[in-house]
């Protein structure tokens, strides 16, 4: 069984549209992440959820809107794409929120945008 | 801020012989670190990971790490490079208590038959 799993694997979209990128874990984990991994392989956190609640937000355009309709999803939805949102976007969770806990991340997501 | 300094982005070595990948951690207080591996158009698997307890650490496919704090560095290293241990390493840091985690640029690792 995948622990994290996301969906779609691959995106390729127009400038201007708008997409989701759907994320699922299946470990009872409490807190869940988004990360931008851009063509560089530099990865950077974008959002965290704990129970549902956001509880950081990096310096991420508003574009980007996270949801967690429970605590086994976080969607990312991102309106308006430009170019340079291209990127492979990581999903990930871990149990709590305590120092030291491994984060499981997902397989990513590659969005293109033309 | 925390920032993470991997030294080398490449790293070539032949199979069979040992790795070393550098990292360098900025944190004054006791920081948690781990090294994650990314296979070519995979996710991230958690390779080790470091947490105050001993300074030299195991993790999984033969890999160890030592924590050294009067160098502020965490070097990953393996005996014997495998052709399956081709992929990009990543050393990452959580500050004294805290999850949220900082990622180094990432190594590369290519290993020559």
């Amino acid at each position: 069984d995948t622990a994290v799993s996301q969906t779609p694997k691959y995106l390729v979209t127009q400038m201007g549209n708008d997409k989701s990128i759907k994320c699922e874990q299946n470990l009872g984990h409490d807190t869940m992440y988004w990360y931008k991994q851009d063509s560089k392989k530099f990865l950077k956190i974008m959002f965290s959820y704990n129970n549902k609640e956001l509880i950081i937000n990096e310096t991420v355009p508003n574009r980007f809107s996270p949801k967690s309709p429970d605590k086994a999803h976080l969607n990312l939805h991102i309106n308006s794409l430009e170019l340079g949102d291209s990127a492979v976007y990581f999903c990930a969770s871990s149990q709590s929120q305590g120092a030291g806990v491994e984060q499981f991340f997902g397989p990513g997501t590659r969005l293109t945008v033309l | 801020a925390q920032s993470v300094t991997q030294l080398d982005s490449h790293v070539s070595v032949s199979e069979g012989t040992p790795v070393l990948l550098r990292c360098n951690y900025s944190s004054s207080y006791s920081p948690s670190l781990f090294w994650y591996v990314q296979h070519p158009n995979k996710g991230l698997q958690l390779l080790l990971k470091y947490t105050s307890a001993a300074t030299l650490v195991k993790g999984i496919n033969g890999f160890e790490a030592e924590f050294k704090k009067s160098e502020t560095s965490f070097h990953l290293t393996k005996p014997s490079a495998h052709m399956s241990d081709a992929a990009e390493y990543f050393c990452v840091e959580a500050g004294a208590g805290s999850y949220q985690l900082t990622f180094g640029k990432g190594t590369k690792l290519s290993v020559i038959p």
